[in-house]
C-alpha cells in the first residue's frame, strides 16, 4: 500500500522557518513528480510546490516564491518543504501528493500554524 | 491566472443524483480532476481526466467535460458521500495547479 507519511510542523513565530518532511513508501519515489498543497483554516485546497522526478524542475505558487523550497532525496524517499520568512497568512494544514495526472496519494497532512 | 468556479453548496436526498459543476473558459479543453476531502480527513482522488475513476472509487462517481463546463455526477446518492468535492486542473499557461474552491455537499 503507497504510503505518504509526513512529519515536522508546529507553531512558529512570524519571520520564523520551519522543514516539513513526507517519507514515502510502497511505490518507485524517483519517478514520481511530488507535490505540497496547503489548506488554510477552513479554507479550500492550494497548490503550493511540484518537483520533477530528479529535481531538476520546481514550481511554486507566487505566494512563496523566494520564501520556500522543496526539495528531494531519492536515496532516502523523502520530500521536504523548507519554509522561511513565514507569515500569518501561511498558517494551514499542509499536504505532500503524489502527482501523476493528478494528486493520486496524499500524507495525512501536518498543521503549520505561524503566530506570536 | 486561471479561476475555477464552483458552487459552494449542493443538497441532494438520499437516493437522488448530485451534480457539482466547476466552471472556468474554455475548460473542455483542459483535463479535470476531482477531489473528495471529509472532515479533519486529507483529501481522495475521485475522477482524474475528466471521467476516469481510481481503483476502490465506485461507478457511482462519473464524470463528464465540455465547453466551459465540467461536472461531477454522483449517482444514488448516500450519507456518506456528504463532504467537499474539489475540482482541479492544470494551467500549461503559468505552469500553475489550480483547484476550484470546493463545494459541501449536503446529504439530506
Amino acid at each position: 500500500e503507497v504510503q505518504l507519511v509526513q512529519s515536522g510542523g508546529g507553531l512558529v513565530q512570524p519571520g520564523g522557518s520551519l522543514r516539513l518532511s513526507c517519507a514515502a513508501s510502497e511505490f518507485t519515489f524517483s519517478a514520481s513528480w511530488m507535490s505540497w498543497v496547503r489548506q488554510a483554516p477552513g479554507k479550500g485546497l492550494e497548490w503550493v510546490a511540484n518537483i520533477k522526478q530528479d529535481g531538476s524542475e520546481k514550481y511554486y505558487v507566487d505566494s512563496v516564491k523566494g520564501r520556500f523550497t522543496i526539495s528531494r532525496d531519492n536515496a532516502r524517499n523523502s520530500l521536504y518543504l523548507q519554509m522561511n520568512s513565514l507569515r500569518a497568512e501561511d498558517t494551514a494544514v499542509y499536504y505532500c501528493a503524489r502527482l501523476s495526472s493528478a494528486f493520486d496519494y496524499w500524507g495525512q497532512g501536518t498543521l503549520v500554524a505561524v503566530s506570536s | 491566472s486561471y479561476v475555477l468556479t464552483q458552487p459552494p453548496s449542493v443538497s441532494v436526498a438520499p437516493g437522488q443524483t448530485a451534480r457539482i459543476t466547476c466552471g472556468a473558459y474554455n475548460i473542455g479543453s483542459k483535463s479535470v480532476h476531482w477531489y473528495q476531502q471529509k472532515p479533519g480527513q486529507a483529501p481522495v482522488l475521485v475522477l482524474y481526466d475528466d471521467s476516469d475513476r481510481p481503483s476502490g472509487i465506485p461507478e457511482r462517481f462519473s464524470g463528464s467535460n465540455s465547453g466551459n463546463t465540467a461536472t461531477l455526477t454522483i449517482s444514488r446518492v448516500e450519507a456518506g458521500d456528504e463532504a467537499d468535492y474539489y475540482c482541479q486542473v492544470w494551467d500549461s499557461i503559468s505552469d500553475d495547479v489550480v483547484f476550484g474552491g470546493g463545494t459541501k455537499l449536503t446529504v439530506l
